[in-house]
């Protein structure tokens, strides 16, 4: 089945930075990547998400980018606020929900 | 609508009790998901269901039965609580099976002790 590392486990970055958080996944017939963004004691909320059949996807300071050939994906969030600070969840699917395989988490914090 | 609830938000078992997870949904989703957080990990699929009446097993279905009698409601039921299953559990629910946003509940924190 499918399995999903995730890196790195945590990451600290100065307000106004950039963070980068990447993803690799193994079966290769996966085509469906979302990212969650989970803050402290609540549920996880999807905050973007790429389909197989393109390479990027922006939503304002949020973007993601995906390598087939490679097996990986990447969020990248840029000008880091602190109400950005959460734990990140990437995730990997073929066709269905069903067969989703979620990555160990980032846990980003934003300093002010 | 409120989307998906569950019930309770914390409860402490002992080994060997059983006890029933709530999940309601009011958005008409066919889909709902259980999944399992352990601490400092990501989300596993215990089970899912495609509609009333239907459920099949996630990844992680050992220990755990659901049932799904309508659409709105997907039950999971733990009969003999473990220290292995202290978690925290979530319901999801989707519009449909194929790469869709997967809505959560707010989640229920079991403890066993």
């Amino acid at each position: 089945g499918e399995n999903v590392e995730q890196h790195p486990s945590t990451l600290s970055v100065q307000e106004g930075d950039s963070a980068v958080i990447k993803c690799t996944y193994s079966d290769s017939a996966s085509n469906y990547f979302p990212w969650y963004k989970q803050e402290l004691g609540k549920r996880p909320q999807l905050i973007i998400d790429i389909r197989s059949n393109v390479g990027e996807k922006k939503d304002q300071r949020i973007a993601v980018t995906l390598n087939k050939t490679a097996k990986h994906f990447s969020l990248h969030i840029t000008e880091t606020q602190p109400e950005d600070s959460a734990v990140y969840f990437c995730a990997a699917t073929t066709y269905n929900n069903n067969d989703m395989r979620f990555g160990a988490g980032t846990r980003l914090t934003v300093k002010p | 609508n409120a989307g998906v609830t569950q019930t309770p938000k914390f409860r402490i078992l002992k080994i060997g009790q059983s006890m029933t997870l709530q999940c309601t949904q009011d958005m008409n989703h066919n889909y709902m998901y259980w999944y399992r957080q352990d601490p400092g990990m990501g989300l596993k699929l215990i089970y899912y269901s495609v509609g009333a009446g239907i459920t099949d097993k996630g990844e992680v279905p050992n220990g755990y039965n659901v049932s799904r009698s309508t659409t709105e409601d997907f039950p999971l039921r733990l009969e003999l609580a473990a220290p292995s299953q202290t978690s925290v559990y979530f319901c999801a629910s989707t519009n449909g099976a194929r790469q869709e946003t997967q809505y959560f509940g707010p989640g229920t924190r079991l403890l066993v002790l």
